[in-house]
């Protein structure tokens, strides 16, 4: 299995940037992944990594070492509206499955 | 696209009782996925189906929990003798593929509350 970790909570001035980092550990790497989670609502997909380097959505970004075994989602020009659970989770491929298992997420809190 | 439907959004139930809840994916989505969630968690995994195959359940699933997708469509998550410890968000969600393409489409959730 794997042992993902991130931060439980974060907070932020509106405008600014943030990054939550996520780190994990699994034998059988097959992609990362970052969804947003708002209070009562289902996670919502933000992002996808497989290789090295950064991938850039607008003002979401995400950043992935396979050999650190670390990610990060970076947010830019934060707006209220981001306040939300961050959830990173790792697809591992043992088994011969590919299951998502997900960290416990970071709650993100903008203020004005 | 209709989205990944589940239902009942909301189930309140007493401890003891059998409930069941259904999910219908995406419709050309054949990988099937529910998860269960608790107030500050993540999702936890309990259940994996590639088309009507149950190709993963978690270990640490009680074997009061049964889940089916018969013809490779709609699931079912149905839950035997509930206890308070049940009561979660269950989640369903549907993928396409393993790559790129692979990431989670969620359904709203169904709320259970064991009292």
């Amino acid at each position: 299995g794997q042992n993902i970790d991130q931060p439980t909570e974060m907070t932020a001035t509106e405008g600014a940037i943030v990054q939550i980092n996520c780190t994990y550990q699994t034998s059988g790497f097959n992609g990362l992944f970052w969804y947003q989670q708002h209070a009562g609502e289902a996670p919502t997909f933000l992002s996808y990594n497989v290789l090295d380097g950064l991938e850039e959505k607008g003002r979401f970004s995400s950043f992935l070492s396979r050999s650190k075994g670390y990610s990060y989602l970076l947010l830019k020009e934060l707006q209220m509206k981001d306040s939300a659970s961050y959830l990173c989770a790792v697809r591992d491929r043992t088994g011969g499955s590919y299951i998502p298992t997900f960290g416990r997420g970071t709650s993100l809190i903008v203020h004005p | 696209d209709t989205g990944v439907s589940q239902n009942p959004r909301h189930k309140i139930t007493k401890r003891g009782q059998n409930v069941t809840f259904r999910c219908d994916p995406i419709s050309e989505h054949n990988r099937l996925y529910w998860y269960r969630q608790t107030l500050g968690q993540g999702p936890e995994f309990l259940t994996y189906f590639q088309n009507e195959a149950q190709l993963e359940k978690s270990r640490l699933l009680s074997d009061r929990f049964s889940a089916e997708r018969p013809k490779g469509s709609f699931s079912t998550l149905e839950i035997q003798r509930t206890e308070q410890g049940d009561s979660a968000m269950y989640l369903c969600a549907s993928s396409r593929g393993t790559g790129g393409d692979g990431e989670l489409f969620f359904g709203e959730g169904s709320r259970l509350t064991v009292l």
